[in-house]
Parts: C-alpha cells; sequence; structure tokens
C-alpha cells in the first residue's frame, strides 16, 4: 500500500524559512517523479515543484521559483521542500504526491499524502 | 501564464447527469487528467488522459474531449459525489510541469 507522511509543517514569520519533509513507502520510490502540490485556505490546487526519479532534474512553479528547493534522498525514501522568504501568500496545506506519467502523456498524482500546513505570518 | 477554465459551481439532482467543463488553448494538443476532492480530504485522481478511468473509480465518472474544452462526466449523480473537482492539464510547450484549473463546486441539490 502506497504512503506517503508528510511533516514540517507549521507557523512560520514572513522572510523566514521550513523544511517540509514527506516519508514514502508501499512502491520504488527511487524510480518515480515526486512533487509537492499546495492548496491555500479556501482556494484551490496549486502546483509548486517536482523532481525526477534520480533527483537530477527539477520544476518550480514560477510563484515559488528562486525561494523554494526540491530535493529527495532515495536511501531513505524521502522527498523534501526546503521553503526560504516565505511570504503570507505561502500559508497552505501542502501535500506530497507521487507522480505517474504514462507513454505520451502528462505527469499526474496519483498518490497523495494528508498534508502539513504551513502558516506564514507575525 | 498558462491557464485552465472551469465554471466555479454546477448544481445537480440526485440521478441526474452532472457535466463540469475545462477550457484550455493546449487541449487539442495536450490530455486532461481530474482530480476529486472531497472537504477535508486529499485530492483523488477521477480521470486521466481524457477519458480513462482508474481502477476503483465507478463507471459513472467518464470523460471527454473535443476542441478546447475537457468535461467530466458524472451520469446517475449521488449524494456521495458531492465535492470539488479539478482539471490538469500543460500548456502545449511544456513551459509547465503542469497546470490545474480552478476548480468546480458540484453541488447535490
Amino acid at each position: 500500500e502506497v504512503q506517503l507522511l508528510e511533516s514540517g509543517g507549521g507557523l512560520v514569520q514572513p522572510g523566514g524559512s521550513l523544511r517540509l519533509s514527506c516519508a514514502a513507502s508501499g512502491f520504488t520510490f527511487s524510480i518515480y517523479d515526486m512533487s509537492w502540490v499546495r492548496q491555500a485556505p479556501g482556494k484551490g490546487l496549486e502546483w509548486v515543484s517536482a523532481i525526477s526519479g534520480g533527483g537530477g532534474t527539477t520544476y518550480y512553479a514560477d510563484s515559488v521559483k528562486g525561494r523554494f528547493t526540491i530535493s529527495r534522498d532515495n536511501s531513505k525514501n524521502t522527498l523534501y521542500l526546503q521553503m526560504n522568504s516565505l511570504r503570507a501568500e505561502d500559508t497552505a496545506l501542502y501535500y506530497c504526491t507521487k507522480v505517474t506519467i504514462h507513454l505520451g502523456g502528462l505527469p499526474y498524482f496519483d498518490y497523495w499524502g494528508q498534508g502539513t500546513l504551513v502558516t506564514v505570518s507575525s | 501564464s498558462y491557464e485552465l477554465t472551469q465554471p466555479p459551481s454546477v448544481s445537480v439532482s440526485p440521478g441526474q447527469t452532472a457535466r463540469v467543463t475545462c477550457s484550455g488553448d493546449a487541449l487539442p494538443k495536450q490530455y486532461a487528467y481530474w482530480y476529486q476532492q472531497k472537504p477535508g480530504q486529499a485530492p483523488v485522481l477521477v480521470i486521466y488522459k481524457d477519458s480513462e478511468r482508474p481502477s476503483g473509480i465507478p463507471e459513472r465518472f467518464s470523460g471527454s474531449s473535443s476542441g478546447t474544452t475537457v468535461t467530466l462526466t458524472i451520469s446517475g449523480v449521488q449524494a456521495e459525489d458531492e465535492a470539488d473537482y479539478y482539471c490538469q492539464s500543460a500548456d502545449s510547450n511544456g513551459t509547465y510541469y503542469v497546470v490545474f484549473g480552478g476548480g468546480t463546486k458540484l453541488t447535490v441539490l
């Protein structure tokens, strides 16, 4: 059974930093892209960042480029999101997702964690 | 930036057919994916590659594509189908990994 367990969320002041983690199990972690998707309170889904299975290729939404860094440790089956220079608009529930890409298709998110809440406020 | 446009809300009576649309310029060239999100829960994939249904998703969920619009159809809507629905795709140039639509709240009257 695929399980994704996020941690590391909390309250942080504007301009501060936070590191999210996602412990994965139930699948061969190292061969799948992984991604973070966030959802601000009462708002829709926003894709944030993704990383290839080997960790060599990363992708970022314009809204977080230059401030957030995605990484992974395949020996620990763990995904990370380092968030710096946080802003009030980064307040959201952050979901860790497993990515699947069918031949000729686009990346999509077939498994989701329950999310970890990040609140940026003074 | 690339945008996918969904109606904010759709209402339907139980047993009727609900249709949720998603529009985007690149949809003739890119597949669409649909997620269902119930309150307090993580999203669940209900349709992939425009019209394919993952295992475990009821047959009443179907997807279709026509030009710049894709449609999620729920036939014989049940009260448990009340949820937010999001489409997901990408722009034609691959500028963005993926993009989500703004979401549609389906209300079962």
